[in-house]
């Protein structure tokens, strides 16, 4: 059973592109969440969905910023007219309703972005 | 709004000898986690806590978790080189639904064992 899968690993962008991050979630898992880590800092929460909704997101800026859990396909977080603060590794995890009260969340490797 | 401090958020220390990270949260919860990262790495699962008074033990490590006291410890037993890395401890704050909502991380502690 595959792990979280995030692509790419590594993304380079200046200022004023766009970013998209992907996430396949476990096999059977529905509940997609993405985190955000600044260098030397802990996890920080972005945003919650299930397939096609968007269950929390208050860990979103209001600008720029947009994550879509589609029917089909994996997660996308994305990150318009990015700027040098969006620099950060963005980790998703993945769970199963009704397991994730007594399971850990699994994190993917994580996709290290650099606005340049 | 939840904060979760760890302390310290460095630690150096030698192999052999024994240490207690700690993990304190300011409101109710009854399920926190502990994680392991190494440097570039994504986060790996260690312990999942989830009633007060809740012991695990797995190698080296001990984590154990006093609700009432909103206090978890991560304990390092006979430490050895494998072992450095930043250990972050998360609390669940359940959401309605009852299934995890989203996890609060703390700051991180990084250990840095030596010979």
């Amino acid at each position: 059973n595959a792990g979280v899968m995030q692509n790419p690993r590594h993304l380079v962008r200046r200022r004023g592109q766009e970013a998209r991050l992907r996430c396949s979630p476990m096999k059977g898992h529905s509940h997609v969440y993405w985190y955000r880590q600044l260098p030397e800092e802990g996890l920080k929460f972005m945003v919650y969905l299930q397939k096609e909704n968007i269950i929390d997101e208050s860990g979103m800026p209001k600008e720029r910023f947009s994550a879509e859990f589609p029917k089909e396909g994996p997660s996308i977080l994305r990150i318009q007219q990015v700027v040098r603060g969006d620099s950060a590794a963005y980790f998703c995890a993945s769970s199963i309703y009704r397991q994730a009260i007594n399971s850990p969340l699994h994190f993917g490797n994580g996709t290290r972005l650099t606005v340049t | 709004e939840l904060k979760v401090e760890q302390n310290p958020l460095f630690l150096s220390m030698q192999e052999g000898k024994n240490y207690t990270i700690y993990c304190n949260y300011s409101t109710t919860s009854d399920r926190l986690y502990w994680y392991r990262q190494d440097p570039g790495k994504s986060l790996e699962s260690l312990f999942v806590l989830l009633s007060n008074g809740a012991v695990k033990q797995e190698g080296r490590l001990m984590a154990s978790l006093d609700t009432k006291a909103r206090l978890s410890t991560l304990h390092i037993t006979a430490a050895v080189h494998d072992l450095s890395a930043t250990y972050f401890c998360a609390v669940d704050m359940r959401g309605e639904t009852g299934t995890a909502s989203k996890l609060t991380f703390g700051t991180g502690t990084r250990l840095q064992v030596t010979l």
